[in-house]
């Protein structure tokens, strides 16, 4: 299976900064990555799927990037609500995995 | 907009058999009509999380009835749907402690590999005497 590593795993950030999550591929996956944000008590939401598409009705604010082996999440002018905890995911080789996540606390 | 729901026992005893069902619902399209799209064709997916092992995918099922497994749990794991019920389910044989954990099912997008657009909101199930 593929191997995915999320950094860092605690973030915390102030409302109006820009934070970047980094999620890491044992191997390539070219571009086969989705993002989620996952709140107390609640499924996980799909945000971004292939690498940078955004979900329907998911703000600009966020945005996706990368390819191969190194993936981004980058979220801009932080809000209150963005406090979560997000999650890669991979969709390139059978059997799909999880990244173990990155929890972001908004100060 | 679909929705799912799981549904099922909260407490499973050790060795015995898991058993959570997801219904789906949407208006009046059913299940079936649920699976494809314009632009896509969709899996119906059980994906659980625990302290333990994180987000981890067990299968998916299509509406035709044709299910593949994560290979470590294809021993143990039966899915199978009932697309007049609007309705797929998950058996889990056998479970441990290990397998404590929320259980959620979603839909699964096909595009080269599956993401997942639509998630139920999860059902704990805890195995213990």
């Amino acid at each position: 299976d593929i191997q995915m590593t999320q950094s860092p795993s605690t973030l915390s950030a102030s409302v109006g900064d820009r934070v970047t999550i980094t999620c890491r591929t044992s191997q390539s996956i070219s571009r086969w990555l989705a993002w989620y944000q996952q709140k107390p008590g609640k499924a996980p939401k799909l945000l971004i799927y292939k690498t940078s598409t955004l979900e329907d009705g998911v703000p600009s604010r966020f945005s996706g990037s990368g390819s191969g082996t190194e993936f981004f999440l980058t979220i801009s002018n932080l809000q209150p609500d963005d406090s979560a905890t997000y999650y890669c995911q991979q969709y390139n080789s059978y059997v799909w995995t999880f990244g173990q996540g990155t929890k972001l606390e908004i100060k | 907009q679909v929705q799912l729901q799981e549904s099922g026992p909260g407490l499973v005893q050790p060795s015995e058999t898991l058993s959570l069902t997801c219904i789906v619902s949407g208006g009046s399209t059913n299940i079936y009509d649920w699976s494809w799209s314009a632009t896509n064709s969709y899996y119906w997916t059980w994906i659980r999380q625990s302290a333990g092992k994180g987000l981890e995918w067990l299968g998916r099922i299509s509406a035709s009835g044709t299910a593949i497994l994560h290979p470590s749990l294809k021993s143990r794991v039966v899915m199978s749907i009932d697309t007049s019920k609007n309705q797929f389910s998950l058996r889990l044989k056998s479970v441990t402690a290990a397998d404590t954990a929320i259980y959620y099912c979603a839909r699964a997008v096909a595009d080269h590999g599956d993401y997942f657009g639509f998630w139920g909101q999860g059902t704990l199930v805890t195995v213990s005497s």
